[in-house]
């Protein structure tokens, strides 16, 4: 059965200060991880999709990497606009995509 | 280009009764996913459909059924309404149904339950 734990389940930081958010997994054959970016009462947007180990991705202050085991979702120089909830998903074969709980990120000015 | 759209955004119901939600996906998209939302389990999954035919099925009760239309359009039933049925429910769509297809979301329709 897949599974995915984030870490840490919430985080404060000041404005500019740099920080990483971290997904683990376990499935039988990665197909795709996914990250989203949720806002109290709203749905899920999508940030960044990574399909093998090695890849990477950026948008903005946020950077997106994938080892075999996790992933890491890095925030550079956050500023408050950033606080949100950030979910971690996998996929494999052709069973549901499957979410963590999430990381409850505060950005204080 | 629209997003996913989802009526109604708000629902209040007491038990017993039952509910229908609906999901509009992004246009060109033939997949929908329903999910369910609460503080306390996070996102699981609810169902999922392609062209029509349902593809997933997640471990909720009989009373939770879905169904999808010719145009891609999604509908989610919710019969005999429990305290514990309220919660954010989401609806996603994507291209196909593809393991690698990224889902996008609607805003969600916030059901609750008296």
């Amino acid at each position: 059965e897949d599974q995915v734990t984030q870490s840490p389940e919430a985080l404060r930081l000041q404005e500019g200060e740099s920080s990483s958010l971290n997904c683990s997994y376990t499935v039988s054959g990665l197909r795709g991880l996914f990250w989203y970016r949720q806002d109290p009462g709203k749905g899920p947007e999508f940030l960044f999709t990574l399909y093998s180990a090695g890849e990477e991705k950026e948008k903005e202050r946020l950077k997106a990497t994938l080892t075999k085991k996790e992933s890491f979702l890095h925030i550079t120089a956050p500023k408050p606009e950033d606080s949100a909830t950030y979910l971690c998903a996998v996929r494999s074969g052709n069973t549901p995509l499957v979410f963590g709980k999430g990381t409850r990120l505060s950005v204080i000015a | 280009k629209a997003g996913v759209t989802q009526t109604p955004r708000y629902l209040i119901k007491t038990r017993g009764q039952q509910v229908t939600l609906s999901c509009s996906p992004i246009s060109g998209h033939r997949s929908v996913s329903w999910y369910q939302q609460t503080p306390g389990q996070g996102l699981q999954f609810l169902f999922e459909y392609f062209s029509e035919t349902q593809r997933n099925k997640g471990n909720f009760p009989g009373r939770f059924s879905g169904r999808q239309f010719s145009n891609s359009r999604s509908e989610m039933n919710v019969s005999t309404l429990e305290l514990g049925d309220s919660a954010l429910y989401l609806c996603a769509s994507s291209r196909a149904a593809q393991s690698t297809d990224t889902q996008y979301f609607g805003p969600g329709t916030r059901l609750t339950v008296l």
